[in-house]
């Protein structure tokens, strides 16, 4: 079956510098893929998301890449803030419903 | 900005009893999922609902797992019989697939405990 996985369980980075979280998937034939961040004691919220004939996607602060060759997914932050201190999950995107990866916790050092 | 509601926000219960987590999805969306998260764990897909009829499950929706849309804002997850191992937060979410790049709006969850 599909895989989505991450290669880092934890990111910390000073306030102000970029953040770069990294996914590898394993199904090739996934359409779209979708990043996801989570606060403590809340749900996933979207952030962005790439269709798998784009290689990239920008949206405020934030930028996906997406390589086929390899199957890796990128969540790029810039500037990052102590507001984004949270786990960023990459998901795939079956029929109808979402498979998650495993997480990376993003910490932003004040 | 509409969003995905779920009541309660914790559920504690005995194990062998049946709960009702309810959720009340964005009034214009169309699909309707539910995911759990095991404490520390990934989100797992559970279930996905369109038209009145389950579309799709995974393995972990099993014969205790039921979902239903009694009116047109609740979409509820029955289990009917919890076990320890169902202690998990349980997302609601749903969709509106007339947009290009589809999003699911996560509700804030439903943390069940089976004591």
């Amino acid at each position: 079956g599909e895989s989505v996985g991450l290669h880092l369980p934890t990111l910390s980075v000073q306030e102000g510098d970029n953040s770069i979280i990294n996914c590898a998937y394993s199904n090739s034939a996934s359409d779209y893929f979708i990043w996801y961040k989570q606060e403590s004691g809340k749900g996933p919220q979207f952030i962005i998301d790439i269709r798998s004939n784009m290689d990239k996607r920008q949206g405020q602060r934030v930028t996906v890449l997406l390589n086929k060759t390899v199957k890796h997914l990128s969540l790029q932050i810039a500037a990052t803030q102590p507001g984004d201190s949270a786990v960023y999950f990459c998901a795939e995107t079956g029929a109808n419903n979402l498979f998650f990866g495993t997480g990376t916790r993003l910490t932003v050092i004040p | 900005e509409p969003e995905v509601t779920q009541t309660p926000s914790h559920q504690v219960t005995q194990m062998g009893q049946e709960v009702i987590l309810r959720c009340v999805p964005i009034s214009n969306h169309l699909y309707f999922y539910w995911y759990r998260q095991i404490l520390g764990q990934k989100v797992e897909f559970l279930v996905s609902f369109y038209n009145n009829e389950i579309s799709e499950k995974s393995e972990i929706f099993d014969d205790q797992f039921s979902v239903e849309r009694p009116d047109g804002s609740n979409f509820t997850l029955k289990i009917r019989s919890t076990k320890l191992e169902d202690s998990a937060m349980y997302f609601c979410a749903s969709s509106d697939r007339d947009r290009y790049f589809y999003e699911q709006y996560f509700g804030p969850g439903t943390r069940l405990t089976v004591t």
